[in-house]
């Protein structure tokens, strides 16, 4: 079965500053996605990044990009000049590229962001 | 607009009766849907995959009696909390996928007193 932790609780970043959230995740499959999901206090989520595994090159979008290390089975998520926004609760999400795989995400426990102006 | 809708997004009921929540898509067929559940501060727990026209999967742990999906048309998936009791007030989220992407319900807010 496939796992995903997300090691930090709760991290701080100062306004305009930059800020790097972990994940790790186990899996036996070679072809699989993974995401980091936002959700705010209003609790809807909100697809931030998405990483397809067959893709070497690390996902970029604006200010949000990854670092995703397949061997290691990693795959961090850098916010660079944070905004009083960002802060919210920060899943990572694993989804098996299988056929028989219709949606089903595998979520972290989630990393609080504290922005601070 | 929502892709994905939830209904109610607030439900209070007495402790012994029973809930229903409604995941709509809208403007898409979903043959599947997933339904979630999130304590406060914590992760998002899968607790079924809803099949149109068949039976839903539940996750280990999850009482099939107790939270009952069904899955009628292509467009609507509902849960039913039965014989509710306050462990079971939680935050409730759906999803359903198109194209490829994934896209999740509001949420509805569930409180048992």
């Amino acid at each position: 079965a496939q796992t995903v932790t997300q090691s930090q609780p709760e991290m701080s970043v100062q306004e305009a500053e930059t800020v790097t959230l972990s994940c790790t995740y186990d899996t036996s499959e070679s072809d699989y996605y993974l995401f980091w999901y936002k959700q705010p206090p209003s609790r809807q989520m909100i697809l931030v990044i998405r990483q397809e595994a067959y893709k070497q090159q690390n996902a970029t979008e604006n200010r949000f990009s990854v670092n995703f290390q397949k061997a290691a089975k990693s795959f961090s998520l850098k916010i660079s000049d944070s905004q009083l926004g960002d802060a919210a609760m920060y899943f990572c999400a694993y989804r098996s590229a299988g056929s028989g795989n219709t949606g089903k995400l595998i979520f972290g426990q989630g990393t609080t962001l504290q922005v601070k102006p | 607009g929502a892709v994905v809708s939830q209904h109610p997004s607030w439900v209070i009921c007495k402790s012994g009766t029973s809930v229903k929540i409604e995941c709509r898509s809208l403007d898409f067929q979903a043959t599947t849907m997933f339904w979630y559940r999130q304590f406060p501060k914590q992760s998002l727990m899968l607790m079924a995959t809803s099949n149109e026209g068949s039976k839903a999967t539940y996750e280990q742990g999850v009482e099939k009696d107790k939270f009952l999906i069904n899955h009628a048309s292509l467009t609507l998936s509902t849960l039913t909390v039965t014989s509710a009791h306050p462990e079971d007030s939680s935050f409730y989220i759906c999803s359903a996928s198109m194209m490829n992407t994934i896209y999740f319900g509001e949420g509805s807010w569930l409180t048992v007193v």
